[in-house]
């Protein structure tokens, strides 16, 4: 099963503890995203990265951090500032936008669901 | 400000009835507009994208800019279109960036 990879599919985080979500891409795509998904509010942009060695804000990143350190890797960080950590967390990529009309397409991973002990 | 509003959270039909999922946005200028599904214990994925005009496992969305609307349709509602759908819209800050609505879950019964 190729595609985006998440793990751990479900973590626990302790108070105080940062947690590290790993997101792993084999598409070769050039951009990668951080959702958010609680029940009614959708999903909600934490990081974005549009190239290695480069990342951006998005709604919601209070809390969290990230790195792209390298094209294939995305991880997310949870820091012990986020207050309300428990949530399920998606990846995404995409194509370089560039790439004509296959851009803008993102594909997900399957999520890790975090929980707060 | 760039918005997606889907103002129902939860859709419920028998299987053979039509089915609309609300979407409406709020952009300035020409938006791009996908709807995504997640399938239970399935990761989410496209289900489709309005300026590829097409069909997909029988649903079809128009793009009404009058209306600021991409509605959801099928004709005939199948029990395994139940599910979580997400309406979205790409930022305007070409970035790739979608700004989901809220998502509507479709409940189809027997």
């Amino acid at each position: 099963d190729g595609g985006i990879t998440q793990s751990p599919k479900y973590l626990f985080r302790k108070e105080g503890q940062n947690v590290t979500l790993s997101c792993e891409q084999n598409l070769n795509h050039d951009a990668m995203y951080w959702y958010r998904q609680d029940p009614g509010q959708g999903l909600r942009l934490i990081y974005y990265s549009q190239i290695v060695n480069d990342f951006q804000k998005g709604d919601i990143a209070e809390g969290y951090s990230v790195s792209r350190e390298k094209k294939e890797s995305f991880p997310l960080t949870v820091t012990s500032a986020q207050k309300n950590p428990t949530a399920f967390y998606l990846c995404a990529s995409s194509i370089d936008a560039a790439q004509g009309t296959a851009k803008n397409i993102q594909y997900f991973g399957a999520g890790t669901r975090l929980s707060v002990l | 400000a760039q918005r997606v509003t889907q103002p129902e959270k939860l859709l419920s039909v028998f299987k053979g009835a039509p089915v609309e999922l609300k979407c409406n946005y709020s952009y300035s200028g020409s938006p791009e507009l996908f709807w995504y599904v997640q399938y239970s214990r399935q990761r989410l994925q496209l289900l489709l994208r309005h300026i590829s005009r097409e069909s997909i496992k029988g649903f079809t969305a128009d793009l009404n800019k009058g209306e600021t609307s991409f509605h959801l349709k099928k004709p005939f509602a199948q029990e395994e279109d139940s599910a979580m759908y997400y309406c979205a819209l790409i930022d305007s800050s070409n970035t790739g960036k979608l700004i989901f609505g809220q998502g509507t879950t479709l409940q189809v019964k027997p």
